[in-house]
């Protein structure tokens, strides 16, 4: 089975902190994403890595940004956390190939920032 | 128009019945599709894949049309355990990287 760790599943930060949240996967996927879920907005991706190294941009990248330094990790950084950045966030992963390779992911974590 | 639509629900249902969800997305191009359910306060989880061919697995059977670009999924003989979000999620290239969901449909399944 495939596992998608997420590092925290709950997590309270204050407004102006460095957040990090960390995925990792032990499957070997090509591809991790970050999202966020909010009630009524349903998932919003904020970026998407497909190499090492590699980050493209999603719907909602302001205020955030990635690292993938290794194949198995993706980190989602908040610069400078503020209150609309309370949510629940998800890594998720997949396979780069053959066609029709599903999403995988982690359990989530609550952030809240106050 | 959203990429993706889905029936807006809320469905309740007693259980043992059949419930049917229905989906369409936008874009012809579209490679894959999936259903997903999604639990109170939980992640997606991943319910099924969609063939053209259309699928069964147990209870839940998924059929896709593309030439009206529409996606269903129907569970019969729901349970309890049924109660949850699905989502209708279409991916959107070859390399499992352009996935778009779908709002989601809540499903409660009544004693």
């Amino acid at each position: 089975d495939v596992k998608v760790t997420q590092s925290s599943r709950y997590l309270v930060k204050r407004t102006g902190e460095k957040v990090f949240l960390e995925c990792v996967q032990d499957m070997d996927h090509e591809n991790m994403f970050w999202y966020r879920q909010d009630p009524g907005l349903g998932l919003r991706l904020i970026y998407f890595s497909y190499d090492v190294k590699m980050k493209e941009k999603g719907d909602i990248p302001e205020g955030y940004s990635v690292s993938r330094e290794k194949k198995e990790r993706f980190s989602l950084i908040l610069e400078s956390a503020s209150t609309n950045q309370t949510s629940m966030y998800l890594c998720a992963s997949s396979f780069k190939g053959p066609a029709g390779q599903p999403q995988h992911f982690g359990d989530g974590t609550r952030l809240s920032i106050l | 128009r959203k990429e993706v639509e889905q029936d807006p629900g809320p469905f309740n249902v007693p259980e043992g019945a059949t419930v049917a969800f229905n989906c369409t997305y936008s874009n012809s191009a579209s490679q894959s599709f999936f259903w997903y359910r999604q639990d109170c306060r939980k992640e997606p989880k991943l319910l099924m894949s969609v063939y053209s061919s259309g699928n069964e697995d147990g209870r839940f059977t998924a059929q896709l049309n593309r030439a009206s670009q529409y996606i269903s999924l129907l569970i019969r003989d729901s349970k309890l355990s049924d109660s949850a979000t699905y989502l209708c999620v279409v991916n959107l290239n070859n390399y499992g990287q352009n996935f778009v969901f779908g709002p989601g449909t809540r499903l409660s399944v009544l004693p």
